[in-house]
């Protein structure tokens, strides 16, 4: 149990377009999802912590107009990267709070993003 | 705020051997949780084993435990045994005791090399 999908697992989009990454809790509800960017052989970055229901909380330093994140049900929140640029080209990670179990975090697989 | 502290950016141990991975944190809370994540080439991050800081035991998780010293606001993994399966950088994370989802702090990561 407590698995987390994210989809897609891959993605290469031009520059100036803008990209949508899903992020699925498959067997249980989350409240609360985190988005994560992760750059080569570097530690994962909480980037915004996004709640159903309500406005996602972002981090310092990251752009909430630029990386926007909707929390629309139990089971699914999304990160559009808006207006992309190379430099947003990174491994995007979620992770996904049960309800019942707020001290463990699960984790979806990734999500490579290119940008040409 | 919270800091992890993991400082040793490469290490490497024998198949069979015995391996311990360092990970010192500050905080000022007195009640929370401690985490080893593993995350392979394929960038999934797995859950190897979890620590309330209330326990006094030390978790075990089959060939994994720690050494937690909670004065000492230490965290240390030792694997034993070593397979050549558990070749991938291990995160050491921090998350307040919190009612409702608390976030991770990570540490900067430990890449283990097993080899055979």
């Amino acid at each position: 149990g407590a698995v987390v999908s994210q989809h897609p697992s891959w993605v290469i989009c031009k520059s100036g377009t803008s990209v949508k990454i899903e992020c699925r809790s498959l067997d249980f509800q989350a409240t609360t999802m985190f988005w994560y960017r992760q750059f080569p052989k570097q530690s994962l970055m909480l980037m915004a912590t996004s709640n159903e229901g309500s406005k996602a909380t972002y981090e310092q330093g990251v752009e909430k107009d630029k990386f926007l994140i909707n929390h629309a049900s139990l089971t699914l929140s999304t990160l559009t990267v808006t207006s992309a640029h190379p430099e947003d080209s990174s491994f995007y990670i979620c992770s996904a709070l049960p309800l019942d179990r707020t001290y463990e975090q699960y984790f979806g697989p990734g999500t490579r993003l290119t940008v040409t | 705020a919270q800091t992890v502290t993991q400082s040793q950016p490469e290490m490497s141990v024998q198949e069979a051997e015995t391996v311990t991975l360092s990970c010192t944190y500050d905080t000022s809370e007195n009640n929370y949780y401690l985490f080893w994540y593993k995350q392979p080439p394929s960038r999934q991050m797995i859950l190897v084993i979890r620590q309330e800081a209330y326990k006094q035991q030390n978790a075990t998780e089959n060939r994994f435990s720690v050494n937690f010293q909670k004065a000492a606001k230490s965290f240390s993994l030792k694997i034993s045994d070593s397979q050549l399966g558990d070749t991938a950088m291990y995160f050491c994370a921090f998350m307040r005791q919190e009612t409702s989802g608390s976030r991770l702090t990570f540490g900067e990561g430990t890449q283990l090399t097993v080899n055979p």
